[in-house]
């Protein structure tokens, strides 16, 4: 069965510091890969889609960046956290066209102080 | 962009049944979700429309009108525990990539005893 990991669960970063979650998926190979920050009371905010390894798209422009070392791999990045990049942050994966949609991990809850 | 508009807030009581609606506007539709998110978790996945007509699962339904941009989710014989945040969300082609996941800002249902 296919798992996702995602972590740390929560994290208390000062502004100005970098930022690194790492995410991973178990059981499937070639997931479509995600990274959504959700703000208090509000939607999920896609922030970056990948299809492959290297292969990263970025939805909206801002702080943040995000990697594919590996197939099953999703690391989101900042160099210099700002206190808008509170949120909380999640990681999901899906296959193409699957009738389940994109299944998620814990998230992160980010507080840049 | 993608438009995906829902209510902000519903209430209801236990044992009725609530519709909450959804409308969205976007180009390369491939599929509407909908997902159960509890406060401070990861969304679950509760259904999935790509052709019009309506799906059912137990206490849950889910009707899609392609041609009219619009979806609704039916929950039946309500429980406490379905207070929740109920999130629409669209797929859609863009270019070559398949599979992106766009949602809307959730619907927090309020289930009264």
């Amino acid at each position: 069965s296919q798992t996702i990991h995602q972590w740390p669960a929560t994290l208390v970063q000062p502004v100005g510091s970098p930022l690194s979650l790492e995410c991973t998926v178990e059981g499937t190979s070639n997931p479509n890969l995600y990274w959504y920050r959700q703000a208090a009371g509000r939607g999920l905010q896609l922030l970056f889609y990948s299809v492959g390894i290297g292969q990263i798209s970025s939805e909206v422009p801002q702080n943040l960046s995000a990697s594919r070392p590996q197939d099953r791999q999703f690391i989101l990045s900042s160099k210099k956290l700002l206190l808008s990049d509170s949120g909380f942050y999640l990681c999901a994966w899906s296959v193409a066209l699957a009738s389940r949609g994109a299944f998620f991990g814990q998230g992160t809850r980010l507080t840049v102080v | 962009g993608q438009n995906i508009d829902q209510p902000t807030e519903m209430t209801a009581t236990e044992g009725a049944i609530v519709q909450i609606n959804c409308t969205y506007q976007t180009s390369g539709f491939n599929g509407l979700f909908w997902y159960q998110q509890h406060a401070g978790e990861a969304p679950t996945f509760l259904s999935y429309n790509v052709l019009d007509g309506l799906e059912e699962k137990g206490r849950f339904s889910s009707f899609l009108s392609r041609s009219k941009g619009y979806s609704y989710l039916l929950l039946k014989e309500l429980q406490m525990k379905d207070s929740a945040s109920y999130l629409c969300a669209v797929r859609v082609y863009r270019g070559s990539t398949l599979g992106r996941l766009y949602f809307g800002r959730g619907t927090q249902l309020t289930v009264w005893p």
